[in-house]
């Protein structure tokens, strides 16, 4: 069966740190991924997805960048985090014969 | 313009009643899916029923139930019988081609003993 592995579950940053949240995805090839991020009480924004190695469509222009380095790997990143950067981000991931997107755990960020 | 529009920030319903969490949705696409997804307060996102753009009949999952209504672009979520653990977050999403998931603001649910 396909699991989803998102780590870690919180984490709290000082400004102007950089920042690599990490996403993997297990029993399935050529999984399409997502990374969203969710402010508190609202509902959730698409960051990123990828539809294979390499391949990265962002979909807001943000302090934040992602990278597909395997094929079921997905990295978000940032150089120096803002405040605005706090957030729950969460990895999803979609494919083969299922149409929904799965997700992983979530991220809790806190910038201060 | 919203992909997919979620009207009611937040709902009450007596346990046991059904209730309806409206979505309307804007696309262009000829094929696209429709999900709802219930996020607990753990954050955990839990997906509940899916609608494809061809398919004829209404989804139901359970106590769940999709109300599509292509002409009017509505994807309404039914919930019968409800019970004091649904009471969470619910959010809309299509899929539109094989790609992108969009989400609604969600409808927080309050069941009521």
């Amino acid at each position: 069966s396909q699991t989803i592995h998102q780590w870690p579950a919180t984490l709290v940053q000082p400004v102007g740190s950089p920042l690599s949240l990490e996403c993997t995805v297990e029993g399935t090839s050529n999984p399409n991924l997502y990374w969203y991020r969710q402010a508190a009480g609202r509902g959730l924004q698409l960051l990123f997805y990828s539809v294979g190695i390499g391949q990265i469509s962002s979909e807001v222009p943000q302090n934040l960048s992602a990278s597909r380095p395997q094929d079921r790997q997905f990295i978000l990143s940032s150089k120096k985090l803002l405040l605005s950067d706090s957030g729950f981000y969460l990895c999803a991931w979609s494919g083969g014969q299922r149409a929904e997107a799965f997700f992983g755990q979530g991220t809790r960020l806190t910038v201060v | 313009a919203q992909k997919i529009t979620q009207t009611q920030p937040g709902m009450f319903v007596q346990e046991k009643e059904a209730v309806t969490l409206d979505c309307t949705y804007d696309t262009s696409d000829p094929s696209y899916g429709l999900f709802w997804y219930k996020q607990p307060s753990s954050g955990e996102m839990i997906f509940l029923i899916y609608q494809g753009s061809y398919d004829q009949q209404n989804a139901t999952e359970g106590r769940y139930s999709l109300n599509f209504q292509k002409a009017r672009k509505s994807a309404n979520l039914v919930i019968s019988a409800s019970q004091l653990g649904d009471s969470a977050m619910y959010f809309c999403a299509m899929r539109e081609g094989f790609n992108k998931f969009y989400f609604g603001s969600g409808t927080k649910l309050n069941v009521k003993p």
